[in-house]
């Protein structure tokens, strides 16, 4: 059973580009989640999609956006991209409420 | 607006030492607790959790934990480390009803001296 995948694994942007980011949930599993991670802290929830529609949102700006499609799998796009959104971007994702599972991440890079 | 702090920012253990790994965290309900373990360039692996029930919580790996509410705390534990278990940890604090949204701590980066 493969896990949460995620690509691609590492991804160099120059300011101003837009990026989009992919993931696949485990089998089984409906809700997905990214999570940003700067180097030395801890991850920061960014939104949860459910039904394809996203349910709850953490506190960044409209030029970070998501989609989910029909099988569950999901896409994060960023905009605009400045030298601060460089940083480890990981996916997780569950059934409904139960324990999230994560990926292994894309490492993005903004020069 | 829930918070977790991990107070110790770097923890050096010898290989076969007990370990305790603080964590504390600021919620109005019962809270949902999680520890997770990074290995560096890695995504983040589920050590144990709780929801409810008892509060000490055995996980995977030799780990357990236990819940204490009146220090608000869910410290993170195993009697005798391996050089393995290098990595950076993470407790998360989830609420009830909203999925995978996770609020993390700022980690805590364990090394191991043979």
């Amino acid at each position: 059973d493969a896990g949460v995948t995620q690509s691609p694994t590492h991804l160099i942007k120059t300011r101003g580009q837009q990026v989009t980011l992919r993931c696949s949930p485990k089998s089984g599993h409906d809700t997905v989640s990214w999570y940003q991670q700067a180097l030395g802290q801890g991850p920061q929830f960014i939104f949860q999609y459910y039904e394809e529609e996203e349910r709850q949102r953490g506190n960044f700006p409209d030029r970070f956006s998501g989609h989910q499609f029909p099988n569950y799998s999901s896409e994060l796009n960023v905009n605009a991209l400045l030298l601060g959104d460089s940083a480890l971007y990981l996916c997780a994702s569950s059934y409904r409420q139960g324990s999230a599972f994560f990926g292994q991440g894309t490492r993005l890079t903004v020069v | 607006a829930q918070s977790v702090t991990q107070p110790d920012i770097h923890i050096t253990v010898s290989e076969g030492a007990s370990l305790e790994l603080r964590c504390n965290y600021s919620y109005g309900a019962t809270p949902y607790l999680f520890w997770y373990v990074q290995s560096p360039g890695q995504g983040l692996q589920l050590l144990l959790k709780y929801f409810s029930g008892d509060t000490l919580v055995q996980g995977i790996k030799g780990f357990e934990a236990e819940f204490k509410r009146s220090q608000s705390s869910f410290n993170l534990r195993k009697p005798s480390v391996h050089w393995s278990d290098a990595a950076e940890y993470f407790c998360a604090v989830g609420v009830e009803n909203a999925g995978n949204m996770l609020t993390f701590g700022g980690g805590t980066r364990l090394m191991v001296k043979p």
